[in-house]
């Protein structure tokens, strides 16, 4: 069966900060995969997806960026946090031809 | 624009009842429709896809249909549990998108013992 792991859980980091969240995928090959950001009180918000390995696509203009180093892996990135990129970020898996998303436990992340 | 909308935002219910949550989306061109579950701070639980062609899905207690027409999906959970207690969102997935999911904001729901 697909798992979908993401770490870490929780996160605390200060302004102008990095940030590296990872997110793995076993028990399925070359998945399309997925980071949303849910902010408070908020809908899901899409930010990246990757079709294949170094294939990234951006929804959303930010200081984020996403990385797909292997098939199953992806990673999100950024070189300096601003306050307003706490959120709670999840990362999910689906197969294009049917595409049904599958979500990880996600990261909450909280920028003081 | 497709824009997805759940009312209402939240729902609290005594326990044993069958309630029905509500999904409506503005465009009705569609691939599919999603319907998930999310516990407080948890990743989200899919409960069930609906593709357009078809008109409903069920599992165990839980029975979702899809209007395409009139741009409804109503989510239909029977004798009620506090365990069903959580966030459930509606997703659709836009029939010229390989990949994008529209999203509601999703329906709080209470189930009181």
């Amino acid at each position: 069966s697909q798992t979908i792991h993401q770490w870490p859980a929780t996160l605390v980091q200060p302004v102008g900060s990095p940030l590296s969240l990872e997110c793995t995928v076993e028990g399925t090959s070359n998945p399309n995969l997925y980071w949303y950001r849910q902010a408070a009180g908020r809908g899901l918000q899409l930010l990246f997806y990757s079709v294949g390995i170094g294939q990234i696509s951006s929804e959303v203009p930010q200081n984020l960026s996403a990385s797909r180093p292997q098939d199953r892996q992806f990673i999100l990135s950024s070189k300096k946090l601003l306050l307003s990129d706490s959120g709670f970020y999840l990362c999910a898996w689906g197969v294009e031809s049917y595409n049904e998303q599958f979500f990880g436990p996600g990261t909450r992340l909280t920028v003081l | 624009k497709q824009e997805v909308t759940q009312i209402p935002a939240a729902l609290s219910v005594p326990e044993g009842e069958n309630l029905v949550l509500n999904c409506s989306f503005t465009d009705s061109a569609i691939y599919n429709l999603q319907w998930f579950r999310q516990d407080p701070g948890k990743g989200l639980t899919s409960l069930l896809l609906i593709q357009s062609s078809q008109r409903e899905q069920t599992s165990g207690r839980l029975n979702a249909s899809l209007d395409k027409s009139s741009g409804r999906s109503t989510l239909y959970i029977a004798a009620s549990q506090p365990g069903d207690s959580a966030t459930y969102l509606c997703a659709v997935r836009p029939a010229d998108s390989n990949y994008q999911l529209i999203w509601g904001a999703g329906t709080k729901l209470i189930i009181k013992p």
